[in-house]
């Protein structure tokens, strides 16, 4: 069965340090994995795709296809950065798109 | 342009009782989604419509079902709430081609209370 996993529910990191969360997905077919982001009192929002290939706030996540993973990496971490992270994962070109368990990044100072 | 649109933004059932989550979206999206929200659980698809006229299960259909009654809206109907329903409930669009293919656009999400 497709599966979203994001194994670590809470990642606590002080200011300046690299942060890695970590995303694996089982799917047979081409996956679109996507990264999105809940800041607190603010929406769900889209963080990052892997199709762009783009740094967006100092964030990158590579598809690894071999080790069917996707996971969100920053060198230097911001006190803004704390919030909620989800792991999304869409079957090839179909709509259905289902999502990890979260993880809670939380930035000391 | 509001986005996504979701009413009520919350709401207390007894157990049995019957509601509709309203969503409605103004991006002329094709897609849209009924996710639920559960501590430790993450976002769990509930149901999906891919366009106008079409539905499919998601994760966790079970004790709901939807309707889209046109291209703008996509409502999610409780018939008999139970308490393990509770949960914070997001409505999002997404549309099909182009440079914003999948992603999703969120409603401020709905509190649903069970007792």
């Amino acid at each position: 069965a497709q599966r979203v996993t994001q194994p670590e529910k809470l990642l606590s990191v002080f200011k300046g340090a690299p942060v890695e969360l970590k995303c694996n997905y089982s799917y047979s077919g081409s996956p679109e994995l996507f990264w999105y982001v809940q800041y607190s009192r603010q929406r769900l929002q889209l963080l990052l795709r892997h199709i762009s290939r783009e740094s967006i706030k100092g964030f990158t996540a590579d598809l690894n296809k071999g080790e069917t993973s996707f996971h969100l990496k920053k060198p230097f971490a911001q006190e803004e950065d704390s919030a909620m992270y989800y792991c999304a994962l869409r079957y090839s070109s179909a709509s259905k798109i289902i999502f990890g368990s979260g993880t809670r990044l939380s930035i000391r100072p | 342009n509001a986005g996504v649109t979701q009413t009520p933004k919350f709401q207390v059932l007894k157990t049995g009782q019957s509601m509709t989550l309203q969503c409605a979206q103004d991006m002329n999206h094709n897609s849209m989604y009924w996710y639920r929200q559960d501590p430790g659980m993450g976002l769990r698809l509930i149901y999906y419509s891919a366009s106008e006229g079409t539905t499919d299960k998601g994760e966790v259909p079970n004790g709901y079902n939807v309707s889209r009654l046109n291209k703008r809206e996509f409502s999610l109907r409780l018939e008999s709430a139970a308490p393990s329903q509770t949960s914070v409930y997001f409505c999002a669009s997404s549309f099909r081609g182009g440079g914003q293919d999948g992603e999703l656009f969120f409603g401020e999400g709905s509190r649903l209370t069970v007792l």
